[in-house]
């Protein structure tokens, strides 16, 4: 089956600490996004890349980073210097940038405490 | 500034109970309209695209429909499974972000047996 992995689906870390979350897809998807969910309020992009090797900031990258080794893979990694990580993060992909469909992964819900 | 407001916040709805969802948006050119299902917990589930006023699209007991201004999730007959929160989403024409989603905050629906 084609689709979009996010792994895990519950993580919990300590305030501090740097915590990676993960996003496949087997699609073959150029573009890739990540977004933040919180209660109350609409889905924020992050970061978005439209092909391996480039990536470029959304409306809330502060305290994040990500990668793009490989077309399948957009891993995002949580900063100790992002100030309000706890929030349901969400990875979605598409044909190409600007295509019109976005598909979405199961999400991750991150607790810092 | 581009902006999506989705409306009522929270809809509840006795079964068979026939009902609309809105979505408006202010944006200065319109690519697409996206509605979206999500189930708690989960990632969204991508239900319609609308391109141009005056289009409709239908899915079972859902029709979506698109003017100038605003477009409408009409759900006739609802069923409990059709409870969830209804995201829509509204991709622009212009800019450097060109196909980046803007999201409302959803609607989320209860349906009573």
């Amino acid at each position: 089956d084609g689709g979009i992995t996010q792994s895990p689906k519950y993580l919990f870390r300590k305030e501090g600490q740097n915590v990676t979350l993960s996003c496949e897809q087997n699609l073959n998807h150029d573009a890739m996004y990540w977004y933040r969910q919180d209660p109350g309020q609409g889905l924020r992009l992050i970061y978005y890349s439209q092909i391996v090797n480039d990536f470029q900031k959304g409306d809330i990258a502060e305290g994040y980073s990500v990668s793009r080794e490989k077309k399948e893979s957009f891993p995002l990694t949580v900063t100790s210097a992002q100030k309000n990580p706890t929030a349901f993060y969400l990875c979605a992909s598409s044909t190409h940038l600007g295509s019109y469909e976005q598909y979405f992964g199961p999400g991750t819900r991150l607790t810092v405490t | 500034e581009d902006q999506v407001t989705q409306s009522p916040e929270a809809l509840r709805l006795q079964e068979g109970e026939s009902s609309s969802l809105n979505c408006s948006y202010t944006v200065s050119g319109l690519r697409g309209l996206f509605w979206y299902r999500q189930d708690p917990g989960k990632g969204p589930e991508f239900l319609f695209t609308l391109y141009s006023a005056g289009e409709e699209k239908e899915k079972e007991r859902l029709k979506a429909t698109l003017t100038k201004k605003e477009s409408f999730l009409h759900i006739t007959a609802p069923k409990p499974e059709d409870s969830a929160t209804y995201l829509c989403a509204v991709q622009v024409n212009y800019g450097g972000s060109q196909g980046n989603l803007i999201f409302g905050k959803g609607t989320k629906l209860s349906v009573k047996p």
